[in-house]
């Protein structure tokens, strides 16, 4: 049972544009959120994060939207650039259960073109 | 210097080896976390450590074991390899808190034969 779904597994976008990545989640209880970025061969980094409290939350180039009724969220990134070719991994966690647990998407791949 | 860092970054193994995969950190986090990823299936928990006496299972812990040597190292072991356990494995940390966020290691590619 896939509870953080993306499923978009890839995103073709031209440098400058608007890259717009999505992400599910089937459990309402979950009120913290975070996306992950990774390069090939290294680990994933943490990019930016938004509480359940929040609708929006901006960090230069990349703006995390949560649309808590839908059970949605996204990450649009502009202008997008060719570095930020990556796997974008979406993830969610229920902060009140004290455990730090993640539960990760499966990642999409977005592809910038110069 | 990088502050979470894994050792072995690649191994090949055969079925039915006992292998280790070593975590370290000098973030000076309370909690780690062993993590595999798989084509497709993003990033699944094995095992995770609240500090040295707190061990937790996660969604895969099954042919896996792991010890907290101390707060700063966190191993997984693979007590008899078999092929379905090939992946990437990543370590994380983090500070306890209410809402925490993870810093991971680069990760290990493990292929077993």
């Amino acid at each position: 049972d896939q509870q953080v779904k993306q499923n978009s597994p890839s995103l073709s976008v031209q440098e400058g544009r608007i890259s717009i990545l999505n992400c599910d989640y089937t459990n309402s209880m979950f009120d913290y959120f975070l996306w992950y970025k990774k390069y090939p061969a290294e680990g994933p980094t943490f990019l930016i994060s938004i509480s359940s409290i929040k609708d929006k939350n901006e960090d230069g180039r990349f703006t995390v939207f949560l649309n808590k009724s839908a059970k949605h969220l996204s990450l649009h990134i502009v202008p997008s650039q060719p570095g930020d070719s990556a796997v974008y991994f979406c993830a969610a966690s229920l902060s009140s259960s004290n455990t730090g647990k993640l539960i990760f998407g499966q990642g999409t791949t977005l592809q910038v073109k110069p | 210097d990088a502050d979470v860092t894994q050792t072995p970054r690649n191994r090949i193994t055969k079925t039915g080896k006992r292998i280790m995969l070593e975590c370290s950190q000098t973030k000076g986090h309370d909690r780690m976390y062993w993590y595999r990823q798989d084509p497709g299936l993003g990033l699944r928990l094995i095992y995770y450590s609240f500090d040295v006496k707190d061990i937790n299972k996660g969604e895969i812990s099954d042919g896996y074991s792991v010890s907290r040597q101390a707060q700063a190292k966190f191993s997984l072991s693979l007590e008899s390899a078999i092929p379905n356990q090939t992946a990437l494995y990543f370590c994380a940390t983090s500070a306890s808190g209410t809402q925490e966020t993870q810093y991971f290691g680069p990760g290990t590619r493990l292929l077993v034969l």
